[in-house]
């Protein structure tokens, strides 16, 4: 069973509509994060969260929005779609004990967006 | 700022060759950073292989090794002889500094028979 679930798996967009992608982990793990990745670009770090709480953002626009409304969820709202939004989106959890840049990260199988 | 570098987006190798995937990090803001490999198989989501956190120490897992060399601020992944099982992407990575894990872009491997 996936300890990770990122829903939907793929996702057709129209430039300017809104949309949001779903994470739930099971690991009862306390931090969760969003990753990005583009086309022949590196997995690209965008959120960290700590028991529900913004540690780490490094997501230059504000159209992408992290919603945590429970420990294990982590879903990730973006508006105002651009072509270049497209991309595969990773949700990742880890439990954080020695603190994050230390914790064993568990990744989803990605949600993988494309805005036409 | 912190970055890590994979020279090669994609690699063939016959079964039970040897394969090396080369990485190598900048780590400007952090001191001793932790260094990691993870493996995408198709259709799954990015996996731990191994992990090495301390300078000239040794990882391995599933028949693959790596070495975290300060000096040449490297971290190649190594295996004498794969298999067609180990066709995946694997990406290295490093965290430190409080900060999440930042990756290289990935390789391609792909193991022919």
């Amino acid at each position: 069973d996936p300890k990770i679930i990122q829903k939907p798996k793929y996702l057709v967009a129209v430039t300017g509509s809104e949309k949001i992608l779903i994470c739930e982990q099971y690991l009862g793990h306390n931090a969760m994060y969003w990753y990005r990745q583009s086309a022949k670009k590196p997995l690209e770090f965008m959120f960290s969260y700590s028991y529900q709480k913004l540690m780490d953002n490094q997501t230059a626009s504000s159209r992408f929005q992290p919603q945590s409304s429970k420990k294990n969820h982590l879903d990730l709202q973006i508006t105002a779609l651009k072509p270049d939004d497209s991309a595969t989106y990773f949700c990742a959890s880890s439990q954080p004990t020695g603190g994050i840049a230390n914790s064993d990260y568990t990744f989803g199988s990605g949600t993988r967006l494309l805005v036409i | 700022g912190d970055s890590v570098t994979q020279t090669e987006g994609q690699v063939t190798v016959s079964e039970s060759k040897s394969l090396i995937i080369n990485c190598t990090y900048s780590a400007t803001s952090i001191g001793y950073p932790n260094l990691f490999w993870y493996v995408r198989y198709p259709g799954e989501g990015l996996q731990l292989l191994l992990k090495v956190i301390t300078a000239g120490q040794k990882g391995s897992s599933r028949g693959f090794e790596a070495t975290y060399n300060k000096e040449a601020t490297s971290f190649h992944l190594q295996k004498a002889s794969v298999q067609e099982s180990d066709s995946a992407v694997y990406y290295c990575a490093l965290s430190g500094g409080g900060r999440a894990l930042i990756f290289g872009t990935g390789t391609t491997v792909s193991v022919s028979p």
